[in-house]
């Protein structure tokens, strides 16, 4: 079945860096988008970041514009989230999801989340 | 963008039929048929319920339904059982122009 597995997360202090990774399996990675998608503690959902199944489009949420980058290596089957000048609002679960077909606009399936904590 | 308009919070009894709205704009809920729900259980990762505004995936339960009326989404929850209770979120894509997303404010549903 398929599986996402979110790695990476932990406490950073303000301005500084951390990658997410997350490792899919049970489907061909290469044939579809991915996002990450995070929720700050008690909130609700905010959709950061998606990558074409190539890697020839990303797009992002005008909170991290410019600070983070989404890639992937298809021949690891993996995502990355590289989070750059990290800020305390930034701190949430971030979540990687699949986009389940080409011309779909909805999250299937998470991964379980990783937990990313920016604090001095 | 801002985020959708969810009801804090929705109770029922088991058994009763519950409905949650989910209130945008032209842009985004109006805009277009890409509408999706998702469950949330406490520290686990969202699942979806429905997409396309009243599209269900396989493994849902046809006790989930949605539906769509001008710049307003509903998720209908039909036969609400005790495993139902957890939060909901809506989301829409925003296009034409942009590519992004916007998530609603959630709402928790209890089953009393």
């Amino acid at each position: 079945q398929v599986q996402l597995v979110e790695s990476g997360g932990g406490v950073v202090q303000p301005g500084g860096s951390l990658r997410l990774s997350c490792a899919a399996s049970g489907f061909t990675f290469s044939s579809y988008g991915m996002h990450w998608v995070r929720q700050a503690p008690g909130k609700g959902l905010e959709w950061v970041s998606f990558i074409h199944y190539d890697g020839s489009n990303t797009y992002y949420a005008d909170s991290v514009k410019g600070r983070f980058t989404i890639s992937r290596d298809n021949s690891k089957d993996t995502l990355y989230l590289q989070m750059n000048s990290l800020r305390p609002e930034d701190t949430a679960v971030y979540y990687c999801a699949k986009r389940p077909s080409s011309a779909s606009y909805s999250f299937d399936p998470w991964g379980q989340g990783a937990l990313v904590t920016v604090s001095s | 963008q801002s985020a959708l308009t969810q009801p804090a919070s929705v109770s029922g009894s088991p058994g009763q039929s519950i409905t949650i709205s989910c209130s945008g704009t032209s842009s985004d809920v109006g805009g277009g048929s890409y509408v999706s729900w998702y469950q949330q259980h406490p520290g686990k990762a969202p699942r979806l319920l429905i997409y396309d505004v009243t599209k269900r995936p396989s493994g849902v339960s046809n006790r989930f339904s949605g539906s769509k009326s001008g710049n307003t989404a509903s998720l209908t929850i039909s036969g609400l059982q005790a495993e139902d209770e957890a939060d909901y979120f809506c989301c829409s894509y925003v296009g034409s122009s942009t590519f992004n997303y916007v998530f609603g404010t959630g709402t928790k549903v209890t089953v009393l």
